[in-house]
């Protein structure tokens, strides 16, 4: 089956603590983005990458990290210097920029 | 400023009722996109339209360009349909990203 993955569901950091969020999809897509999503609010992109070991900022990338070394997977790491890490992420990919985009099941932060 | 403005945030309806879900936006877009995100919290996309009506079983999209609003119809609706809709857009002047609406909660009673 192919599809998104995202690990783990739920995701527990201490203060002071960095911790990664995965995401791999086996959809042969060439674009790949990272979404957080708080209530109330609507989704906001933290990075995109086109292609691999490429990416880019989105609206709200300080406090987080990621890398694009193989197409199937990019992960992303939430900082010490987030300070509000709390929050629904959401990875998505799309076969190439501006196509319709699949999501994964998403990762549930909780700050300790 | 760019924005999405969903309407309404939450929508109560009986089972086989007739839905709409309305999405404005304020400038320009080269594609708006409807979401339904499920209680567990997965996304799946709906439909990417730029113009027109767009149709998937139950389901109906429409846009109207020069009015920038789009709405999204639900007939003969069912409890299954309960999740949050969500619209999203791509401005002429952003390139590939996506901005989002805050969502309409649908809850359908049986």
């Amino acid at each position: 089956d192919g599809g998104i993955t995202q690990s783990p569901k739920y995701l527990f950091r201490k203060e002071g603590q960095n911790v990664t969020l995965s995401c791999e999809q086996n959809l042969n897509h060439d674009a790949m983005y990272w979404y957080r999503q708080d209530p109330g609010q609507g989704l906001r992109l933290i990075y995109y990458s086109q292609i691999v070991n490429d990416f880019q900022k989105g609206d709200i990338a300080e406090g987080y990290s990621v890398s694009r070394e193989k197409k199937e997977s990019f992960p992303l790491t939430v900082t010490s210097a987030q300070k509000n890490p709390t929050a629904f992420y959401l990875c998505a990919s799309s076969i190439r920029l501006a196509e319709t985009q699949y999501f994964g099941p998403g990762t549930r932060l909780l700050v300790l | 400023k760019n924005e999405v403005e969903q309407s309404p945030q939450n929508l109560t309806a009986q089972e086989g009722e007739f839905i709409t879900i309305n999405c404005s936006y304020s400038v320009g877009i080269s594609a708006l996109h409807w979401l339904q995100q499920h209680p567990g919290g997965g996304i799946v996309s709906l439909f990417m339209l730029s113009s027109g009506k767009k149709k998937h079983g139950r389901l109906i999209a429409t846009i109207n360009i020069q009015e920038k609003h789009s709405s999204l119809h639900i007939t003969a609706s069912h409890p299954r349909d309960s999740a949050v809709y969500i619209c999203a857009v791509r401005w002429e002047t952003s390139g590939s990203r996506l901005t989002f609406g805050e969502g309409t909660q649908l809850t359908v009673n049986p």
